[in-house]
């Protein structure tokens, strides 16, 4: 099947600092990517849709300039972290459609101090 | 988009069928069950999705109900690896696949 991947599988950064956050479609296009996330013992809640070669459209509540995304090509969409601070740890997904079902990438555990 | 109930948790022994419930009594006509697990720590998989008929694949069985209002998921032979967080989804047809996620039911399975 299909193979979505995530970069950094996790990572650690200072209060304050940027974290940039890569989902690549390896085997297929997308023009559009889902951006999740998931805090300790919930459901995954969407964040964002990110469209090629447009701007990303924001789930109520969430910050747009805050969770910048980029989706510059048709396998790569980027979600920035910027200017961090403990409430934003948690897990970021993504996922890209097929045909009739999403694939989700492994996750990003980012956890901020 | 319709929403789904299913029961917090539920338990199987290894090697038994798990079946495992899903009420959607308010599903509209355009919209398919999807049914989705995670284990832990890792992205959500795809397990299988139907609209009116019962539906099999290599991993499992969906059975949707004549009226549509609900659906069980049933996974043959268990076995540890199945124990997971699982979701029932109602997706609207040309959604872009669009998921609105619930609580899930955690299924463990014991040896």
């Amino acid at each position: 099947g299909a193979v979505v991947s995530q970069h950094p599988s996790w990572v650690i950064c200072k209060s304050g600092t940027s974290v940039k956050i890569e989902c690549r479609s390896l085997d297929f296009q997308a023009t559009t990517m889902f951006w999740y996330r998931q805090f300790p013992k919930q459901s995954l809640m969407l964040m964002a849709t990110s469209n090629e070669g447009s701007k990303a459209t924001y789930e109520q509540g969430v910050e747009k300039d805050k969770f910048l995304i980029n989706h510059a090509s048709l396998t790569l969409s980027t979600l920035t972290v910027t200017s961090a601070h403990p409430e934003d740890s948690s897990f970021y997904i993504c996922s890209a459609p097929g045909a009739y079902e999403q694939y989700f990438g492994p996750g990003t555990r980012l956890t901020v101090t | 988009d319709a929403k789904t109930t299913q029961p917090p948790s539920m338990d199987c022994a290894e090697g038994r069928a798990a079946n495992l419930p899903c009420n959607h009594s308010t599903i509209s006509g355009n919209e398919y069950v999807y049914w989705y697990r995670q284990i832990h720590s890792q992205g959500p998989q795809y397990i299988i999705h139907g609209l009116k008929n019962n539906e099999t694949n290599e991993m499992a069985s969906l059975i949707i109900t004549e009226d549509r209002k609900s659906s069980t998921l049933i996974l043959p032979h268990a076995t540890l690896r199945d124990t997971a967080v699982y979701y029932c989804i109602a997706v609207r047809v040309n959604s872009n696949y669009q998921l609105i996620w619930g609580a899930g039911t955690k299924l463990i399975i014991k040896p």
